[in-house]
């Protein structure tokens, strides 16, 4: 079955260390989707992919990096410079046109050491 | 900027019809879509509207005025397992990135 895999479900970073949440697609989607959200909050942009080797900034890009090397995978790195990162974080496809509907993963949930 | 504002919680009981609201302010404006969420799981597709009016889907219902910049997601004979928050969402730009609602959580009660 086609889907979007994302690893691994927990995540604990220490202080000062770089951490990279895995997405992995098999649908075969061009766009590729990384957001954030917050207890209680909806889901906010952090980078977005529409085609392999390019990615732009979302509303909420400082303190993470990405990239896109393979049409399957867009994996995200948090690093140091992202202060308050205790989020879960959920990658997303989707066919590269505004009406087609995202598919997200199971999402990460990453805290603080 | 775009935004899109929804309720941030409902509550209704068993076999009851809810409705849940969402305005909007984009730029550009595609279509409204509607995702649910189960707490601490994955965002599903529930539904899309392009055009004015109402599309059906089992007991889950969508509707979009975009004279009103307004929708609606319209959920029937409501189970326990709907419980959920749901988010309205309008697309950004030409390719497939979404703008999100802050979410609407549904508590359905015996």
């Amino acid at each position: 079955d086609g889907g979007i895999t994302q690893s691994p479900k927990y995540l604990f970073r220490k202080e000062g260390q770089n951490v990279t949440l895995s997405c992995e697609q098999n649908l075969n989607h061009d766009a590729m989707y990384w957001y954030r959200q917050d207890p209680g909050q909806g889901l906010r942009l952090i980078y977005y992919s529409q085609i392999v080797n390019d990615f732009q900034k979302g509303d909420i890009a400082e303190g993470y990096s990405v990239s896109r090397e393979k049409k399957e995978s867009f994996p995200l790195t948090v690093t140091s410079a992202q202060k308050n990162p205790t989020a879960f974080y959920l990658c997303a496809s989707s066919i590269r046109q505004p009406n087609q509907p995202q598919h997200f993963g199971d999402g990460t949930r990453l805290s603080i050491l | 900027g775009q935004s899109l504002e929804q309720p941030s919680e409902v509550t209704a009981v068993e076999g009851a019809i809810v409705q849940i609201n969402c305005t909007y302010q984009t730029s550009g404006f595609y279509g409204l879509s509607w995702y649910q969420q189960h707490d601490g799981g994955a965002p599903t597709f529930l539904s899309y509207n392009a055009l004015d009016g109402l599309e059906e889907t089992g007991r889950f219902s969508s509707f979009l005025s975009r004279s009103d910049s307004y929708g609606y997601l319209l959920l029937q004979e409501l189970q326990m397992k709907d419980s959920a928050s749901y988010f309205c969402a309008a697309p950004s730009g030409q390719g497939g990135k979404l703008i999100f609602g802050q979410g609407t959580e549904l508590s359905v009660k015996p």
